[in-house]
């Protein structure tokens, strides 16, 4: 079955802490992404992924780190969380056909910064 | 600065009755739109897109319309079912952003059985 994985579903954690919340796709897809969702902003891009090895910053990516060592796997690092952190993330794939190609989203993760 | 604007964080509608959802954007470079539905717990799913170029592209039930002059596009469901009920997201990219996608705010739509 295609899909996007993350891990974990939920995390709860204090200020400081560092986490990774791993993301894994399976459908050979070039581009990957990550998303944040917050009450009243929709999802804004973090960061994203057109291959291996290659990554850049999206709209909101202060305070986070990503990378890309293989196709598949796309981890969002949090070097040093805090509270402003908290959200629902997102990870997606697409094949890089160019704009307008759907992107597949993982079933989310939602960290809570304390 | 809120690109792509979904209005009514709410629709209710009852079921075998069409349900509309609209958008509208204020940057002129998007080139395709793309709406997205999202159950609870989910993460999202793609239902429907256009490009630019077209101001109309049906999938079964869903239409997407598209007004270029007034920057706003709408999702019909025709007729809505109650599995319909979902956070429904427009979404836009430009050909040349990354194929970034920046999404509205989100609509709920409740259908009444």
């Amino acid at each position: 079955e295609a899909q996007v994985t993350q891990n974990p579903r939920y995390l709860i954690t204090v200020t400081g802490k560092k986490l990774t919340v791993t993301c894994s796709q399976n459908m050979n897809h070039e581009y990957m992404s990550w998303y944040r969702q917050d009450p009243g902003l929709g999802l804004r891009q973090i960061y994203y992924s057109m291959n291996v090895e290659v990554t850049d910053k999206g709209d909101v990516p202060e305070g986070y780190k990503v990378s890309r060592k293989e196709k598949r796997n796309f981890p969002l690092i949090l070097e040093s969380p805090s509270p402003n952190q908290t959200s629902l993330y997102f990870c997606a794939s697409s094949s890089s056909g160019g704009a307008g190609q759907p992107q597949h989203f993982g079933d989310g993760t939602r960290l809570s910064i304390l | 600065d809120q690109q792509v604007k979904q209005n009514s964080p709410s629709l209710s509608v009852q079921e075998g009755r069409i349900s509309i959802l609209n958008c509208d954007y204020t940057n002129s470079m998007f080139d395709y739109f793309l709406w997205y539905k999202k159950y609870p717990a989910e993460g999202p799913t793609f239902l429907i897109s256009i490009s630019s170029i077209k101001d109309k592209n049906e999938d079964g039930r869903f239409t997407v319309f598209l007004n270029k002059s007034a920057k706003h596009l709408s999702l019909h469901i025709v007729p809505s079912q109650p599995g319909d009920s979902a956070v429904y997201f427009c979404a836009a990219s430009e050909v040349f952003g990354n194929e970034k996608l920046t999404f509205g705010t989100g609509t709920r739509l409740t259908i009444i059985p």
